[in-house]
């Protein structure tokens, strides 16, 4: 099963906007990632966030991570109609083998 | 860096027929390979992780008769679907990690419809 869950499923905005994508998840983690992906493409990583790390930026993006509450946010600032894309936080599973994804947020931003 | 490719792009096939789909590593060693399955506007889902040299691990409800993995160098793996039906359509999407790394590195996916 998947170990994340994001809220929401669809984020409809205006460029110049921000965005706030959240995920959840179940059991504890040495880090999250965030990847986009295109529509019918493959996936882009984003960001790396640790389990020490409270906040992380990369550019336009701002990630935060609560692992008290189990969660972390992306924050797409200045969007741009090129942003649309769905984006995914991803954890390692328990042994950190494999990566699980969450269900995504598909963002479509209007120019 | 860390460019990950996929071959073919998408592939239409009959049903009953096999279908092989590559992906590979090129310019670096990937030590692990994984292979996901994605329906539209839906997640990926984990089909089965493979360590080169060795057997895949296929996750539970994969059919490993169904999904032959072979990751027979640290460059390349190889899903097979084997007698393809419709219900087997999905995109297909490969990735790949250097040892002990973090970040998995994504093949551009490969996108297969069986008639």
């Amino acid at each position: 099963s998947q170990q994340g869950e994001e809220d929401p499923q669809a984020l409809s905005i205006q460029e110049g906007e921000n965005a706030t994508m959240n995920c959840s998840y179940k059991t504890s983690i040495n880090n999250l990632q965030w990847y986009r992906q295109n529509s019918g493409r493959g996936l882009v990583h984003l960001i790396l966030i640790r389990s020490n790390e409270r906040e992380k930026h990369s550019g336009r993006l701002r990630v935060t991570l609560d692992t008290s509450k189990k969660s972390s946010s992306l924050l797409i600032t200045a969007s741009r109609a090129a942003d649309t894309a769905s984006y995914f936080c991803a954890t390692p599973n328990t042994g950190g083998f494999k990566t699980i994804f969450g269900a995504g947020t598909r963002l479509f931003v209007k120019a | 860096g860390a460019v990950v490719s996929q071959h073919p792009s998408w592939v239409i096939c009959k049903s009953g027929t096999s279908v092989k789909i590559e992906c590979r590593s090129l310019d670096f060693q990937a030590t692990t390979m994984f292979w996901y399955r994605q329906f539209p506007k839906q997640s990926l889902m984990l089909m089965a992780t493979s360590n080169e040299g060795s057997k895949a691990t296929y996750e539970q409800g994969v059919e490993k008769d169904k999904f032959l993995i072979n990751h027979a160098s640290l460059t390349l793996s190889t899903l097979t679907v084997t007698s393809a039906h419709p219900e087997d359509s999905s995109f297909y999407i490969c990735s790949a990690r250097m040892n002990l790394q973090e970040t998995q590195y994504f093949g551009p996916g490969t996108r297969l419809l069986v008639l």
